[in-house]
């Protein structure tokens, strides 16, 4: 898979948007940019993805430079409850099933 | 939706005690996996199943064990547990979304916490 590079932490108001960049230079046209979150010690959970075009659903959008070397997941308006660690993933295709997790961004969401 | 279960919740070990951690998907997934997350890291893949049938070993499958017994279920071993396996284990399934493998959505189970003394 390619390389995924996010900053360790970061902090966010309560009520604006979170930014969170992701690194992928490495990245191949037929590879998707992957966003998953986890909340505590509790499962991850997916949040959204992508392949060229920026993508929004309930709980983000994900915008993707036009070269595809790097994302941003945006949180249009964090709550507490966004505080979480996020994973930005480039899945490969074709290589049978291997979704690697690298270490993610600690997003503290604060008052 | 029961989604991804995993059992037991929780677990203590002896060192070489063996056991199996139990999972099993209602989603009619093919895919599914097994990750271990240790403290303040990321997850890291042990074995994953693109199929029943078939598994293949991910990052770290040292000293595991798997079985894909069915479409529903995947299992993970440890023959003789060590104090360097304590850590949990997440299991996970994905759907497919498109023409391509490759653009899937994972779904986790809660988790298994082991501790091997």
């Amino acid at each position: 898979d390619a390389k995924t590079t996010q900053p360790t932490s970061m902090d966010c108001a309560e009520g604006r948007a979170a930014n969170l960049p992701c690194n992928h230079s490495t990245i191949s046209g037929n590879e998707y940019v992957y966003w998953y979150r986890q909340i505590h010690s509790q499962g991850p959970q997916y949040i959204i993805h992508g392949l060229k075009n920026n993508e929004t659903n309930e709980m983000a959008s994900l915008i993707i430079t036009e070269d595809r070397k790097s994302s941003t997941l945006i949180l249009p308006h964090a709550t507490l409850r966004d505080t979480a660690v996020y994973y930005c993933i480039v899945r490969v295709y074709n290589q049978g099933g291997k979704l690697i997790f690298g270490q993610g961004t600690e997003l503290s969401v604060k008052p | 939706n029961a989604g991804v279960t995993q059992t037991p919740k929780f677990q203590v070990l002896k060192t070489g005690q063996s056991m199996t951690l139990q999972c099993a998907q209602d989603m009619n997934h093919n895919s599914m996996y097994w990750y271990r997350q240790d403290p303040g890291m990321g997850l890291r893949l042990i074995y994953y199943s693109a199929s029943e049938g078939t598994t293949d070993k991910g990052e770290v499958p040292n000293g595991y064990n798997v079985s894909r017994l069915n479409k529903r279920e995947f299992s993970l071993r440890l023959e003789s547990a060590a104090p360097s396996q304590t850590s949990v284990y997440f299991c996970a399934s994905s759907e497919v979304l498109g023409r391509y493998s490759t653009n899937e959505k994972l779904f986790f189970g809660s988790g298994t916490q082991l501790s091997v003394l």
